[in-house]
């Protein structure tokens, strides 16, 4: 087990690109989160997966962001026409079911120049 | 007014001080995380408790869901506790399990 691991570590993009991350839970992990995070406050929610469903969607995640499970393993969250606003770490977490202790990944720091 | 409030904001402490870390809540739960997060981003799940108190080497989290308030404590503090201590509450409102919302997270520095 190697824990929850996200890639890419860091992300530098212009305005306006689309920008695709990847999170890989740790395996026998059904449930998967996806949080953003900006400095100096603490991760704010943006979706979450059961397999490969997805549950529920903050009204944070605009129509310029997916998410997908596809076949309930790995994540991947994709950002379009990205703005300068959506700079933040972006934090993948699983667990196994609700009300068990979550796993984070290192997140991807995006910034949008 | 936040849904998960922690105090204090920052925190600074010399060695060997026992530091306690508070947190409170107005929305229903159904568990509540302590999180450790360290600079570069990592985070760490220290506890996760729905009632009565929890004990991990020298940390001590308890919760009191009448009055919706939850403590950290560190014992015996190390400059190595160096973090930021983040609090969170799974909620039972609109049905969601999954929605986690999280304190803004108190910065600790322990001096040595």
């Amino acid at each position: 087990d190697t824990g929850v691991s996200q890639d890419p570590r860091h992300k530098i993009t212009k305005r306006g690109q689309n920008v695709t991350f990847r999170c890989d839970p740790i395996s026998e992990h059904n449930r998967l989160y996806w949080y953003r995070q900006t400095l100096g406050q603490g991760p704010e929610f943006l979706t979450y997966f059961q397999n490969e469903a997805q549950l529920e969607k903050s009204r944070l995640l605009s129509d310029r962001f997916s998410a997908e499970r596809p076949k309930g393993s790995f994540s991947t969250l994709e950002i379009q026409r990205t703005e300068q606003g959506d700079s933040a770490m972006y934090l993948c977490a699983s667990s196994l079911v609700n009300a068990s202790p979550l796993h984070f990944g290192n997140g991807t720091r995006l910034t949008v120049t | 007014k936040n849904e998960v409030e922690q105090s204090p904001q920052n925190l600074t402490a010399q060695e060997g001080e026992f530091i306690t870390i508070n947190c409170s809540y107005s929305v229903g739960i159904s568990a509540l995380h302590w999180l450790q997060q360290h600079p570069g981003g990592g985070i760490v799940s220290l506890f996760m408790l729905s009632s009565g108190k929890k004990k991990h080497g020298r940390l001590i989290a308890t919760i009191n869901i009448q009055e919706k308030h939850s403590s950290l404590h560190i014992t015996a503090s190390h400059p190595r506790d160096s973090a930021v201590y983040i609090c969170a509450v799974e909620t039972q409102i609109r049905g969601s399990q999954g929605n986690l919302i999280f304190g803004k997270g108190t910065k600790l520095s322990v001096k040595p």
